[in-house]
């Protein structure tokens, strides 16, 4: 069965300095996995996933994540901080039943950017 | 192209009364998906459809129906709603494996 953990409820940063969000995965076959974004009060926003090709994919606003088999982690990186990256971040395994293609969500990571 | 639409944003309910959500979406997507979001419990899926005309339980559907009879068009519904059911609903759909996001509808049972 996929599962996905995300290590962190909340992670606070300063403006500038680099953001690492982690997320591990379980999966019985070669998973896709996906991070999601969500500002206050608002929808979820892709902001990248990684299918089975290049292992460090890169996402929209500077963020990129690396998929390492060996460690089984997904984790999200972005080199320098923006105020407006402040949001819950969501790490999810994509999962085949019965046909059809389910996400499994992480709990969420809450990221706070101090000025 | 507004992507995926949902109606209401937020709506206050009396335990017992009943309601339904209305998700659309203009992308010509098979898939289409509501799921609850709840504090510390990441989204968890309530229904899904393949496909117009289809519908399937996800993971949390005691208390909630779905129709799809227009492909575009994804409906959830509550019968008689309890305070356990107030939380912030989601709706996606997606062309096969991505799935996009509705902004949400924020629910209060009281």
């Amino acid at each position: 069965a996929q599962s996905v953990t995300q290590l962190d409820s909340h992670v606070s940063v300063s403006e500038g300095t680099p953001v690492l969000l982690r997320c591990n995965y379980s999966s019985s076959y070669s998973p896709s996995l996906f991070w999601y974004v969500q500002h206050p009060n608002k929808g979820l926003q892709l902001l990248l996933k990684y299918t089975s090709a290049a292992t460090l994919v890169k996402g929209i606003n500077g963020f990129e994540a690396e998929f390492k088999k060996s460690e089984t982690s997904f984790h999200l990186t972005k080199p320098s901080a923006h105020m407006s990256d402040a949001a819950e971040y969501f790490c999810v395994v994509s999962a085949v039943t019965s046909g059809t293609y389910k996400y499994i969500f992480g709990t969420g990571t809450r990221l706070k950017v101090l000025a | 192209n507004a992507g995926v639409t949902q109606t209401p944003k937020f709506r206050v309910l009396k335990t017992g009364q009943s309601m339904t959500l209305l998700c659309a979406q203009d992308m010509n997507h098979e898939y289409m998906y509501w799921y609850r979001q709840d504090p510390g419990m990441g989204l968890r899926l309530i229904h899904y459809s393949v496909g117009e005309g289809t519908t399937a339980k996800g993971e949390v559907p005691d208390g909630y129906n779905v129709s799809r009879l227009k492909k575009q068009n994804f409906l959830l519904g509550l019968e008689s709603a309890a305070p356990s059911q107030t939380s912030v609903y989601f709706c996606a759909s997606s062309p096969q494996e991505t799935q996009y996001f509705g902004p949400g509808t924020r629910l209060l049972v009281l």
